[in-house]
């Protein structure tokens, strides 16, 4: 069964940093491309970003909202994915989702963060 | 960026009914499209994938449709567990892009 568990959200002040995990389980997490997608209180779907495996280089990509702020990263030893945020602003407060490549039959239960002095 | 336009943004309907909600791309996506139900609290669910590819466990009243830059998602004989809210994405290209949802309540 395919597992994603997101962590490391919370509350942090505008300005503030946090990092999110995605723990993955069940499936070959080396091979697979791990994209960041979040979601504010009642509102839409938005991508924030991607991580590709080691044959693709690891190539990364943004949405232009969060570029030179957010970092995404991966631990193929650890089958775990990365949301590094940094500079974070207001209206980056949102549930935080991981999902395993681009049409995503499989999503983590998502994490909350907050950006609020 | 290519934008993905859905309508409508909301939808009034009854057990029984047959719902058609439409997802327009802003340049040619192919048949990149794919469809997704979410429940509050809960992260998306894959419905639909290209090209119109149901998802294991999904009922057969879901069918999706389109190519190009006109897709549609039709729901025959709503059941209680459909209202929900529905979201198209193109992952045709980076960024992948969602509609804004459609909102499906019971009337």
């Amino acid at each position: 069964e395919v597992q994603l568990v997101e962590s490391g959200g919370g509350l942090v002040q505008p300005g503030g940093s946090l990092k999110l995990s995605c723990a993955a389980s069940g499936f070959t997490f080396s091979g697979s491309a791990m994209h960041w997608v979040r979601q504010a209180s009642g509102k839409g779907l938005e991508w924030i970003g991607r991580i590709r495996s080691r044959v693709n280089g690891y190539a990364t990509a943004y949405a232009a909202t969060v570029t030179g702020r957010f970092t995404i990263s991966r631990d193929d030893s650890k089958n775990t994915a990365y949301l590094q945020m940094n500079s974070l602003k207001t209206e980056d407060t949102a549930v935080y989702y991981c999902r395993r490549g681009v049409s995503g039959s499989d999503w983590g239960q998502g994490t909350l963060v907050t950006v609020s002095a | 960026d290519i934008q993905m336009t859905q309508s409508p943004s909301s939808l009034s309907a009854s057990v029984g009914d047959r719902v058609t909600i439409t997802c327009r791309a802003s340049q040619s996506i192919s048949n990149y499209l794919n469809w997704y139900q979410q429940k509050p609290g809960k992260a998306p669910n894959l419905l639909i994938s290209p090209p119109s590819n149901l998802q294991s466990g999904v009922p057969s009243r879901f069918n999706g449709s389109g190519s190009g830059t006109d897709f549609t998602l039709t729901i025959s004989d709503l059941q209680p567990e459909d209202f929900a809210t529905y979201y198209c994405q193109q992952s045709y290209t980076t960024p992948d892009t969602f509609g804004q949802g459609t909102k499906l309540e019971i009337k």
